[in-house]
Parts: C-alpha cells; structure tokens; sequence
C-alpha cells in the first residue's frame, strides 16, 4: 500500500532560520503532490501543489517545494521563516487514477521562536 | 464565496450510539472526502463521493458510511460507535470529477465518545 513518511515530528527554529520538511512517498506511478498547513485552531489550508510540469512549485506565504521523481520526493522549503509560519504541515499524495483520495503523512509541527 | 462547512462543530456520544455527521460543499464542488484526523493515526481517509456516487473508500470498518445528496451536500454516519472512533472528522471539497484538482477542507467535526 501507498504510505507517505515525513521526517521530522517537531521541528524548532528561530525566526529567518531557512526551513526545510521532508517527505518521500512510496508511489512508482504518477502521482500529484501536496503541501497543507493546520495554524492553531485552523483548518487544514493548501500551501501549494504539484500535478505536472516544472518540478520546483511555489505556493502562498514565500513556500516552494520541489519534486524530485528518482527519490520519491517532495520536500517543502521556505528561505526564512517568520513567527507565524508556527504550525503543523502535512504532506499529501494522490495517485493519479484514485480520484479524490489523499495518502497524508504523519505531520510536521513546526516552532518558530520569535 | 463560503467555505466548505460542516455541523456539528462538536458532539459527544455514548458507545454503542450512532452518529450523523454533515457537510456542505462550497457552491458548484461536486466531490466531497472524508477523513479522520487522529493524534496517533493522523489524517485517514474514509471515502469519496462525486455525483451522489461513492468513488474510493478506506480501509474503515463497515460502521463508517456516508452519501450524497444531489445538492452535493454529504453526510457520514458512524454506527454502534467505540471509544476509538473519538477523532476530529473533516470533510473537503473540489471542483473537478476525474483528473488532478485540489481539495478545500473544512474546519471538522470533534467527536468524542464516552
């Protein structure tokens, strides 16, 4: 079965610290990608995507990922991170003939210490 | 436009009770999922239903149920509910039938059962 691992369970940075969260997927067909971001007492909200075409997407909030297809990679990175990027993120993985179906991984909650 | 909404916000059962979760999706999505966000299991998901079709469904016993109405408004149903079904219950919604799209969630629905 499909699963997704992201690496880090916590991570604690400092603000304008460069930030990057892993995630490998165990898919060998296509797939598209996904980044979602829970804030406090928020709901789940898309960060960014990746369905097809260049491999390095940007999303909202200064966000860029980048798929790497030979190592099953979508690793989500942001240059300097600010006290409001605090929040937990979630890799997600939809493989391409599974309609709606996200394959989340576990979660990163991400400390930023202003 | 309004976001994906759900109702209950919260709800507490006794086990062995069934329950009634609802959904709406924003205007004109078609498709709505369903997922259960757990501390220990993460976010996994329940089902998928486009044009009042169920789609893709999880690996969830057969208690967890749910439809669509032609409004695409959705609904799940727990049966004969255990403690373990304790969990926040989120819905999302998108446009598109087939193909790759992007899903919009909503803020959830806090079960517990005591």
């Amino acid at each position: 079965a499909q699963s997704v691992s992201q690496h880090n369970h916590h991570v604690i940075l400092s603000e304008a610290a460069s930030l990057e969260l892993g995630c490998n997927y165990s898919y060998g067909g296509t797939v598209n990608l996904f980044w979602y971001v829970q804030y406090p007492g928020q709901h789940l909200q898309l960060l960014l995507k990746y369905f097809s075409g260049d491999p390095l997407v940007k999303g909202i909030k200064g966000f860029e990922a980048e798929f790497i297809k030979s190592k099953f990679s979508f690793n989500l990175r942001k240059p300097s991170v600010q006290w409001s990027d605090t929040a937990e993120y979630f890799c997600a993985v939809n493989e391409d003939n599974q309609g709606g179906k996200l394959i989340f991984g576990q979660g990163t909650e991400l400390s930023v210490k202003p | 436009k309004a976001g994906v909404t759900q109702t209950p916000r919260y709800l507490i059962k006794t086990r062995g009770q069934q329950v009634t979760l609802s959904c709406s999706p924003i205007s004109g999505h078609r498709s709505v999922s369903w997922y259960q966000q757990t501390p220990g299991q993460g976010l996994q998901f329940l089902f998928e239903y486009f044009s009042e079709t169920q789609r893709n469904k999880g690996n969830f016993p057969g208690r967890f149920s749910g439809r669509q109405f032609s409004n695409s408004r959705s609904e799940m149903n727990v049966s004969t509910l255990e403690l373990g079904d304790s969990a926040l219950y989120l819905c999302a919604s998108s446009l598109a039938g087939w193909g790759p799209y992007e899903q919009y969630f909503g803020p959830g629905t806090r079960l517990t059962v005591t």
